[in-house]
């Protein structure tokens, strides 16, 4: 089958560190996204992973291992504004995305 | 430089009715895709159009159907709502390999 797992929920401490876990079973990999999405709003781009490895980008890094079917998202001194859902999506040919259910991240002071 | 456009913003229609969602893509993007996103849940694909054909297609019944127009606009129609339909519709566009951008979604409510 073809199944993106992330977990529901995690909660961490303004200035923590939050890593947020996605494994995936699909087929037609060609390359694996993450969004932030506040509710009711549109998903917005974090990152991008194609190859094995990690990509930093300010507070955000995330981590791909196309062998284990793996990758995270890092949070770095998390921020109030950072209390949002977090999508992983795998592309496939042709562009489609699926999309795991989402990581509900709250932010406590 | 515009983003992506969806009208409506929100609708309710009645079981049975037939609604038309519109999205606008980003300045420069060829390529449409539909979502559906349940509350609680990530972005179901519906289907992408592309030179103004389906170029593929997820697990939706044929009520749901799409329309590109030749200047990259497009349309997607759902006939015979059923509240199971109550959802956020994400249009996202795209240019060949590079990233999507999401538009703000349209709030569907089927009472």
């Amino acid at each position: 089958g073809q199944n993106i797992d992330q977990p529901t929920e995690m909660t961490a401490t303004e200035g923590a560190i939050v890593q947020i876990n996605c494994t995936y079973q699909t087929s037609g990999f060609n390359g694996l996204f993450w969004y932030q999405q506040h509710a009711g709003e549109a998903p917005t781009f974090l990152s991008y992973n194609v190859l094995d490895g990690l990509e930093e980008k300010g507070r955000f890094s995330s981590f791909l291992s196309r062998s284990k079917g793996y990758s995270y998202l890092l949070l770095k001194e998390l921020q109030m504004k950072d209390s949002a859902s977090y999508l992983c999506a795998v592309r496939h040919s042709w562009g489609k995305l699926q999309f795991g259910a989402g990581t509900q991240v709250v932010v406590t002071p | 430089d515009a983003g992506v456009t969806q009208s409506p913003t929100h609708l309710i229609k009645t079981r049975g009715q037939q609604v038309t969602l519109r999205c606008s893509p980003k300045s420069g993007h060829d390529t449409v895709s539909w979502y559906q996103q349940a509350l609680g849940q990530g972005p179901q694909f519906i289907f992408q159009y592309y030179e103004e054909e389906e170029r593929q297609r997820g697990n939706f019944p044929d009520r749901f159907s799409g329309h590109q127009f030749p200047n990259y606009s497009s349309e997607l129609n759902v006939n015979a709502l059923w509240l199971g339909d109550s959802a956020l519709y994400l249009c996202a566009s795209s240019f060949s390999t590079d990233g999507y951008t999401f538009g703000s979604g349209t709030r569907l409510t089927v009472v």
